[in-house]
């Protein structure tokens, strides 16, 4: 089956600690994306792919950074300078918006949540 | 830039009621526009998008969702929820050519028996 497979479910990280969160997918998607999700607010961009060796920031790419060497993977890692990472993390792909065909919608894996001890 | 405002953070209702969740949009674009469901600690799962023809839009699980360019509105609706459809609900936006969404803050809808 296709799809998206983020690990671990959970993670626990002492302060001052870098984790990183892994997102595997096999559906030969191009663009790849990480989001954060606190109670109340949505999801809100951190990074995004559109392919293979290049990545931008989103919105709050502030203490986070991210690789791109495989189509497949796009692991974030949270760093030490994130000042408040306790949150429910989710990896997306997608096509590119202008392919012949696309769905124009983003596919989502089963998220990682991240508790900082 | 878009943005994307849904309009109840709260939403309960009864056992086979109707429901409506409330979704606006800023955008000098065309757009295209997703409902997407959330149960607890999973991932997101698309009930419906928008992208363009028919302003009504059917989608899975029995919901549905209208088109409204003039008052920038994507309403969501459901004539007789289940207790299974209590879960968060996101509406999302796009631009045609953008590969990023932007997404409300959500609706909880708590069904009750």
């Amino acid at each position: 089956d296709g799809g998206i497979t983020q690990s671990p479910k959970y993670l626990f990280r002492k302060e001052g600690q870098n984790v990183t969160l892994s997102c595997e997918q096999n559906l030969n998607h191009d663009a790849m994306y990480w989001y954060r999700q606190d109670p109340g607010q949505g999801l809100r961009l951190i990074y995004y792919s559109q392919i293979v060796n290049d990545f931008q920031k989103g919105d709050i790419a502030e203490g986070y950074s991210v690789s791109r060497e495989k189509k497949e993977s796009f692991p974030l890692t949270v760093t030490s300078a994130q000042k408040n990472p306790t949150a429910f993390y989710l990896c997306a792909s997608r096509t590119p918006p202008r392919d012949r065909g696309t769905n124009n919608e983003q596919f989502f894996g089963p998220g990682t949540r991240l508790t900082v001890l | 830039a878009q943005s994307v405002t849904q309009l109840d953070s709260q939403v309960p209702v009864f056992e086979e009621a109707p429901v409506e969740l409330r979704c606006n949009y800023s955008s000098s674009v065309s757009v295209y526009l997703f409902w997407y469901v959330q149960y607890p600690n999973q991932g997101l799962q698309l009930l419906l998008k928008y992208l363009s023809g028919s302003t009504l839009v059917k989608g899975i699980n029995g919901f549905e969702a209208e088109f409204n360019k003039s008052q920038t509105s994507f309403h969501l609706r459901k004539p007789s929820v289940h207790i299974s459809d209590t879960a968060e609900y996101f509406c999302a936006v796009s631009e045609w050519d953008d590969y990023k969404l932007s997404f409300g803050a959500g609706t909880t809808v708590t069904v009750r028996a």
